[in-house]
């Protein structure tokens, strides 16, 4: 199974600052790697896959880069309903594996 | 817009099989361009993928939970089941259902990620 590493696992930001999230895979991904936004008691959101394409109604201050095993999520002017666990997922190989969640909060 | 709900029981007492029904609306079933899924989450933990299956029948378990699992679609009631038997402890998570459209036939999973979820039914597995 392809194992994903995510750092930091949380971190404190203020409104307005700017967040990456990093994404580390045991193996190259060539790129099929997507994040979720998740809030407790909500249902899980998209924001990006194939690396860097932003899902439906997904503000532009999300952004995805990365290539082989390492890759990022980076949240631009961050705003009060940013504050969540975001999770990065690889579809290279069965099973599909989610990594282990970054916590972001309010500082 | 496509919506899921997850139903089922909240507590299941070990060793018995859990069922739960996600219901779909905003989209058909008999789509056979989308993998209905569904995912876990653990207390405290992250998400796990426990599999999906196309409306054709195609089914993708995970390899760690695929002798306790089965998947089915009903498509006269728009929605997908899941069945998973000799719950234990280890089990007791969030179980979220999802949509995963397909990629087309030179990709390979055939559903690479998740578009729309449900909100999460909570399962606890305890006598």
């Amino acid at each position: 199974d392809i194992q994903l590493t995510q750092s930091p696992s949380s971190l404190s930001a203020s409104v307005g600052d700017t967040v990456i999230i990093t994404c580390r895979a045991t193996q190259g991904l060539l790129n099929s790697s997507a994040w979720y936004q998740v809030k407790p008691g909500k249902a899980p959101k998209l924001l990006l896959y194939g690396t860097s394409v932003l899902a439906s109604r997904v503000p532009s201050r999300f952004s995805g880069n990365g290539s082989r095993a390492d890759y990022t999520l980076t949240i631009t002017n961050l705003q009060p309903e940013d504050f969540a666990t975001y999770y990065c997922q690889q579809s290279y190989s069965f099973p599909l594996t989610f990594g282990g969640g970054t916590k972001v909060e309010i500082k | 817009q496509v919506q899921l709900q997850e139903s089922g029981p909240t507590l299941v007492k070990p060793s018995q099989t859990l069922s739960l029904t996600c219901t779909v609306s905003g989209a058909s079933v008999r789509n056979g361009n989308d993998f209905w899924t569904w995912i876990r989450q653990h207390p405290e933990r992250g998400l796990e993928w426990i599999g999906y299956i196309s409306v054709s029948g195609r089914t993708f378990y995970n390899p760690s939970l695929r002798s306790r699992l089965s998947f089915s679609v009903d498509t006269s009631k728009n929605e997908f089941s899941l069945r998973m038997t000799f719950m234990s402890d280890a089990d007791t998570a969030v179980y979220y259902c999802a949509r995963a459209p397909y990629c087309g036939p030179d990709c390979y999973p055939p559903g690479e990620y998740f578009q729309d979820w449900g909100q999460g039914t909570p399962v606890t597995v305890s006598s």
